[in-house]
């Protein structure tokens, strides 16, 4: 059983681009976590999605970013326009239960954006 | 608003001296508890989680943590470790209805 893929696993970019991350859950998993890991910094919650739907999407800049988990194919997190602050470790995570039930949460190795 | 601490961003310790790495949260409703490791450049594992029962739970590699509901702690420990605990160490809550929420981490460090 596969698990949580992630590709790129390292994308390059200059400012002003487009950065996409993909994120294919584990099989039979419906629930995915984006987080975004900064320099020295912990895990911070970008965003948590089901299929066709974002559940929480606190944890998201308001502008330039977006998520999206179509009912087919992998969980898209989009940077837009992105600047060197974006530089990071992104994560995707799936589970198979909701945070109510104490779903654990399975983690890809993550995709290193770095913006020159 | 959940929150949690991990006191100590780097624990530097010898081959085979035992270890504990502190974490402490804060959290007006009942929480599930975890600890995951990450070794360089790789993602996530889970080490132990503690979701309700014992208070004292157990990794299939000989850390063990235990839930101190008076004290808000879920400190991690290890009696002796090894070189190949060298990674970083993510304390997380995971409140019954919200998502998972990581500590800052801890770098072990293990020397020989």
């Amino acid at each position: 059983n596969a698990g949580v893929m992630q590709n790129p696993r390292h994308l390059v970019r200059r400012r002003g681009q487009e950065a996409r991350l993909r994120c294919s859950p584990m099989k039979g998993h419906s629930h995915v976590y984006w987080y975004r890991q900064l320099p020295e910094e912990g895990l911070k919650f970008m965003v948590y999605l089901q299929k066709e739907n974002i559940i929480d999407e606190s944890g998201m800049p308001k502008e330039r970013f977006s998520a999206e988990f179509p009912k087919e194919g992998p969980s898209i997190l989009r940077i837009q326009q992105v600047v060197r602050g974006d530089s990071a470790a992104y994560f995707c995570a799936s589970s198979s239960r909701g945070p109510r039930r104490g779903g654990e949460l399975f983690f890809g190795e993550g995709s290193r954006l770095t913006v020159l | 608003a959940q929150s949690v601490t991990q006191l100590d961003s780097q624990v530097p310790v010898f081959e085979e001296a035992p270890v504990e790495l502190r974490c402490n949260y804060s959290s007006s409703v009942s929480v599930y508890l975890f600890w995951y490791v990450q070794y360089p450049n790789q993602g996530l594992q889970l080490l132990l989680k503690y979701l309700s029962g014992s208070t004292l739970v157990e990794s299939i590699n000989g850390f063990e943590a235990e839930f101190n509901k008076s004290q808000t702690s879920f400190h991690l420990r290890k009696p002796s470790v090894h070189i190949s605990d060298t990674a970083e160490y993510f304390c997380a809550v995971h409140p019954y209805t919200d998502k998972l929420i990581f500590g800052t981490g801890t770098r072990l460090q293990v020397f020989p």
